[in-house]
């Protein structure tokens, strides 16, 4: 049973830029979540994905878009890259309370 | 503002002895989790507590939650050099999944 998987695992870009991350949900899982990761701090919530609708969002600026699709995966588009927006970004999925983690993209904006 | 502390910051640990981190919030926590983290790599997920009074043990790792719901503790036991990492406590604040996370304790664990 594959757990959750993300593509890229690395990727820079530059400011201004435009970027979109992958996610797949572990398999029976309906709901995903995004968190972004800076150095030496802990996740920090994105936004969370149930029936391809954004049940839940955190405190990220509308440059931070995302989608789901039917068989539950998920997108997490950031626009106008800034530096700040460098950190390792993390997708979670559910079926009900429990999120597992999946390995991560590491972002560098230069 | 950071809603959940943990501490210590870091630690290490002699191979073989026990240790403990804290996690404590400032509001009544619906569901309590503890994951670690390899440096730059995803979250293992540990264990969940959600009853106040709640105690989980697995292997060598023990998570309490207080009668309060306020507080949770992580126990090591005669730790060993598989239990280096990062671990992090996260907590549903309103029952809708939205995880917030401490900053982490970061474990070393010498010979």
């Amino acid at each position: 049973d594959a757990g959750v998987t993300q593509s890229p695992t690395h990727l820079i870009k530059t400011r201004g830029q435009q970027v979109t991350l992958r996610c797949s949900p572990k398999s029976g899982h309906d709901t995903v979540s995004w968190y972004q990761q800076a150095l030496g701090q802990g996740p920090q919530f994105i936004f969370q994905y149930y029936e391809e609708e954004e049940r839940q969002r955190g405190n990220f600026p509308d440059r931070f878009s995302g989608h789901q699709f039917p068989n539950y995966s998920s997108e997490l588009n950031v626009n106008a890259l800034w530096l700040g927006d460098s950190a390792l970004y993390l997708c979670a999925s559910s079926l009900s309370n429990t999120q597992y983690f999946g390995p991560g993209t590491r972002l560098t904006v230069l | 503002s950071q809603e959940l502390e943990q501490s210590p910051q870091s630690l290490i640990v002699q191979e073989g002895k026990n240790l403990t981190i804290n996690c404590t919030s400032s509001k009544t926590l619906y569901g309590l989790y503890w994951y670690k983290q390899k440096y730059g790599e995803g979250l293992i997920f540990l264990m969940m507590l959600q009853k106040g009074g709640e105690e989980k043990s697995h292997e060598k790792i023990t998570a309490k939650l207080d009668e309060k719901k306020q507080q949770s503790s992580l126990h090591i036991t005669a730790s060993q050099p598989s239990h280096a990492g990062i671990y992090l406590c996260g907590a549903d604040m309103d029952s809708w999944g939205k995880l917030q996370f401490g900053a982490g304790t970061q474990v070393v664990v010498t010979p």
